[in-house]
């Protein structure tokens, strides 16, 4: 199946700074998704992207279709303390019928205040 | 805002049990899926199910594993002999058809908060 590597595993950052994670694989997706999750609970959709070279914005989150279609980067600017938790990138398989899921191994922020 | 239900929240089980995790999905979504993650993994994929029938599986959903969805609202996923290793967290998501809406509510899967399985 479908490999996913994502970067960096963990990262560790003061309040105020801006923070970037990315994704590549080895196969292409018709569609990049990047969700968090907080312990405990299930993923939450931050940002869905669906052509290459897409650039979407989401309040401080900002993520990227990479023109390959084989990656994508999820940036955080300005980060505060609730943006601690997992982010995991996730491909959609555009051979897949309903879309199946492949995800990435997430990356786990820490925000210091 | 609608969302994706699951109970029970924690399941503790011998192995060998049979158990039957439960999810409501959100009432105007007709594709459902089944995911897991095994603590300090990645989420998985297990299976896909639409109009009453299995989709795509993975190879992690063998003989052990059956999805069903008994009535209008809830979608099920039943182990029937537990093992161990099935200990993980266990997602439900569900997604609207394609033409139901504005991107991204159409082409996106809403996950549930997860039930916790304990095979001891």
């Amino acid at each position: 199946g479908q490999q996913l590597n994502q970067s960096p595993q963990s990262m560790f950052i003061q309040e105020g700074e801006d923070v970037s994670m990315n994704c590549t694989s080895s196969s292409i997706f018709n569609t990049w998704l990047w969700y968090k999750q907080d312990p405990g609970e299930g993923p939450v959709l931050l940002i869905a992207l669906y052509k290459a070279g897409e650039l979407t914005s989401n309040g401080r989150l900002t993520a990227q279709f990479g023109i390959t279609r084989k990656d994508s980067f999820l940036n955080i600017s300005a980060s505060i303390p609730s943006d601690v938790g997992i982010y995991f990138c996730a491909g959609q398989d555009r051979g897949s019928t309903l879309g199946r899921l492949y995800f990435g191994r997430g990356t786990q922020l820490t925000v210091w205040p | 805002e609608p969302e994706v239900t699951q109970t029970p929240s924690h399941q503790v089980t011998q192995m060998g049990q049979e158990v039957i995790l439960r999810c409501v999905p959100i009432s105007n979504h007709l594709y459902f899926y089944w995911y897991r993650q095994i603590l300090g993994q990645k989420v998985e994929f297990l299976v896909s199910f639409y109009n009453n029938e299995i989709s795509e599986k993975s190879e992690i959903f063998d003989d052990q594993f059956s999805v069903e969805r008994p009535d209008g609202s809830n979608f099920t996923l039943k182990i029937r002999s537990t093992k161990l290793e099935d200990s993980a967290m266990y997602f439900c998501a569900s997604r609207a058809l394609p033409g139901a809406g504005e991107r991204p509510t159409t082409d996106t899967q809403y996950f549930g908060p997860g039930t916790r399985l304990t095979v001891l």
